[in-house]
């Protein structure tokens, strides 16, 4: 069974970069037809997504976070990351990790990682 | 871009009840759209894709319906751990979510 799990501090700087891990257990992250994802909730909101990688050197960005984000494949750790730089109090959200189906770039989401709560503060 | 607007924001029901939530897209969407059940302190559950397939252990008191830009989630006879917020999700165009709709117990 597939497992998803978010890593990464609780609390970052404002302008600084918030980093994450979603580590996948129960299968591989690669050779397969599936992207992975990051989405994040803020507080007492909807969901919105960040965005995706597929095979390590193909992504697919929020057109609003595209100038500060990266997200990367670690194929030999069977992990993605997400690096978000010059954060604010706007980027305070639970950031999850997802499976991504290999139908579009934001195709439909299962499974998902329980959340991490990152706050953005000094 | 294309927009899915929720209705209602908030339904209030009994247990028992048959919940009847909708998704309209701003474009059509053909069958592209999921819907979501969300349990607070939890993260989102897939429930239906491709507008009407059920995904893997969602009960079949849970169907989806529509096509186009018109959508609807119906849970045929609410169950305590059916509240919740549900939210719709189109893979065609950005952005991919909507706003929600929040199930309460009445």
């Amino acid at each position: 069974q597939l497992q998803l799990q978010e890593s990464g501090p609780g609390v970052v700087n404002p302008s600084e970069t918030l980093s994450l891990i979603c580590t996948v257990s129960g299968g591989s992250i690669s050779g397969s037809h599936y992207y992975w994802g990051w989405i994040r909730q803020p507080p007492g909101k909807g969901l919105e997504w960040i965005g995706t990688v597929y095979n390590s050197v193909n992504t697919y960005y929020s057109p609003s976070l595209k100038t500060r984000l990266t997200i990367s494949v670690d194929m030999s750790k069977n992990q993605f990351s997400l690096n978000l730089t010059s954060v604010t109090a706007a980027d305070t959200a639970v950031y999850y990790c997802a499976r991504v189906d290999g139908s579009s770039w934001y195709g439909w989401l299962d499974p998902w990682g329980p959340g991490t709560l990152v706050t953005v503060s000094s | 871009e294309t927009v899915l607007t929720q209705s209602p924001a908030t339904l209030s029901l009994s247990p028992g009840e048959r919940a009847t939530l909708s998704c309209r897209a701003s474009q059509t969407v053909s069958r592209y759209l999921a819907w979501y059940q969300q349990k607070p302190g939890q993260a989102p559950r897939l429930l239906i894709y491709d507008a009407s397939h059920r995904a893997t252990g969602v009960p079949d008191r849970f169907s989806g319906s529509g096509s186009g830009t018109d959508f609807t989630l119906t849970i045929s006879s609410l169950e305590p751990e059916d509240f919740g917020v549900y939210y719709c999700q189109q893979r065609s165009r950005w952005p991919p979510f909507g706003g929600g709709t929040r199930v309460e117990i009445k």
